[in-house]
């Protein structure tokens, strides 16, 4: 059975500091890799979406890697802001089935 | 465009009571999943849907609980009769096929009393 986890649990950082989030999965055998954000009280927020066969995904500020043979991926978050304050969940995807999630990273972005 | 809308958002219930949550996907997804969180268990997949039939129904805890999608625009979750322990927020996802980014509804947050 699949089984996701997310490093650190919580994480404090000053506004404008480069960040790295961490994930790691058991089985190698994932058809994609996806990374939401979510805010409190809210629903889930996609932010990138990595396919099996890709190494990296960008949007804006945010660049997700992938090494599957590993079992890692990792969320990159550059200059941070305060409004970049949420969980962070990473969820893998084997095939056309549901998500498997990780129990989130809880980020706080100092003024 | 509209996202994934759920309903109730909140709802409140006494032990043994039927509850009906329900879900509107958006339009043109042909796959919809419903998930439970909890604080214990994080985000947990229930039951998915493709073309509107159930394809793996492994995560639904219990047969209190049943799903049914009579249409590409209408699915409920039931959960008849309701305990404490069901308390929990019930999100609602749908991707254009599977395996592709899945979109998420706001949620209906449930107490069972």
């Amino acid at each position: 059975k699949q089984e996701v986890t997310q490093i650190p649990a919580a994480l404090s950082v000053p506004e404008g500091e480069n960040l790295v989030l961490n994930c790691s999965f058991t089985d190698s055998a994932i058809y994609n890799l996806q990374w939401f954000r979510q805010d409190p009280g809210k629903g889930l927020t996609s932010l990138l979406l990595i396919q099996s066969s890709q190494r990296e995904q960008t949007s804006g500020r945010l660049n997700a890697s992938l090494d599957k043979s590993s079992g890692r991926s990792t969320l990159y978050i550059a200059a941070s802001q305060p409004g970049d304050s949420a969980t962070y969940l990473c969820a893998v995807g084997e095939g056309a089935d549901g998500l498997t999630f990780g129990k989130g990273t809880h980020l706080i972005i100092q003024p | 465009d509209a996202g994934v809308i759920q309903s109730p958002r909140h709802e409140v219930t006494e032990m043994g009571q039927e509850v009906t949550l329900r879900c509107k996907p958006i339009s043109g997804h042909n796959s919809l999943f419903w998930y439970r969180q909890t604080m214990m268990r994080g985000l947990e997949l229930l039951i998915y849907f493709n073309n509107n039939v159930p394809i793996d129904d492994s995560g639904m805890p219990e047969d209190r609980f049943s799903a049914k999608m009579p249409n590409a625009s209408f699915s409920t979750l039931k959960i008849q009769p309701s305990e404490p322990r069901d308390s929990a927020v019930y999100f609602c996802a749908s991707s254009l096929q599977g395996g592709e980014t899945q979109y998420f509804g706001p949620g209906t947050r449930l107490l069972v009393l």
